[in-house]
């Protein structure tokens, strides 16, 4: 595997269900993002992590919840999402946190029902 | 409010019809200006990183230009596989965060 690797591709969860969202990183960086990206919005940034420490927290729903175990990987732990939740969520991570090169991983794309 | 703004929302060109896209911005202290390209069921590609104004960047048929207002991504003689939403994002001096704009949906049509 090479890059950022993201699963799953696909999710279709009802409101009260539980999952969980993992992206992978093969590229020897230290800071990793989760983002949610509507259709025709800005990218909004969730979650930063640098040296597996959280360093951010946009205002978001406890309802998402963030785990990064090692600087390699990052999972999104989801339970009693809204259908306004439906969203490609992105992972990306760069070489440092201020670094400007951000890579992504391909998505989930998450459909609450 | 700092904020980024790409304009037009999608373009459709013919082949080999040269255009540009727009990514106006209002950032206190800009650090860079970036574009990324994104392909339908992927996540946002890199392309290019400007960081003052004047300031130009070249890939194939893409370049990337830099004012004190705006950038701008001239595309030159287009093919179908420059389809693709561009977007483009901003760096605060103040902010590692980065500020995006919503896109602009190009389509190229052979």
């Amino acid at each position: 595997e090479t890059g950022v690797t993201q699963t799953p591709r696909h999710l279709v969860m009802g409101m009260t269900n539980k999952k969980s969202l993992k992206c992978e990183q093969h590229l020897g960086h230290n800071a990793m993002y989760w983002y949610k990206q509507s259709a025709k919005k800005p990218l909004e940034l969730m979650f930063v992590y640098s040296l597996e420490e959280r360093v951010e927290n946009n205002s978001v729903p406890s309802r998402f919840s963030p785990e990064c175990p090692n600087s390699s990987h990052l999972f999104l732990h989801l339970h009693t999402l809204q259908p306004e939740d439906s969203a490609l969520y992105l992972c990306a991570s760069s070489q440092g946190i201020g670094s400007y090169e951000q890579y992504f991983g391909p998505g989930t794309r998450l459909t609450v029902t | 409010e700092d904020q980024v703004t790409q304009s037009p929302e999608a373009l459709r060109l013919q082949e080999g019809e040269s255009s540009s896209l727009n990514c106006s911005y209002t950032v206190s202290g800009l650090r860079g200006l970036f574009w990324y390209r994104q392909d339908p069921g992927k996540g946002p590609e890199f392309l290019f990183t400007l960081y003052s104004a004047g300031e130009e960047k070249e890939k194939e048929r893409l370049k990337a230009t830099l004012t004190k207002k705006e950038s701008f991504l001239h595309i030159t003689a287009p093919k179908p596989e420059d389809s693709a939403t561009y977007l483009c994002a901003a760096r605060m001096d103040s902010n590692y965060q980065l500020i995006w704009g919503a896109g602009t949906k190009l389509i190229i049509k052979p």
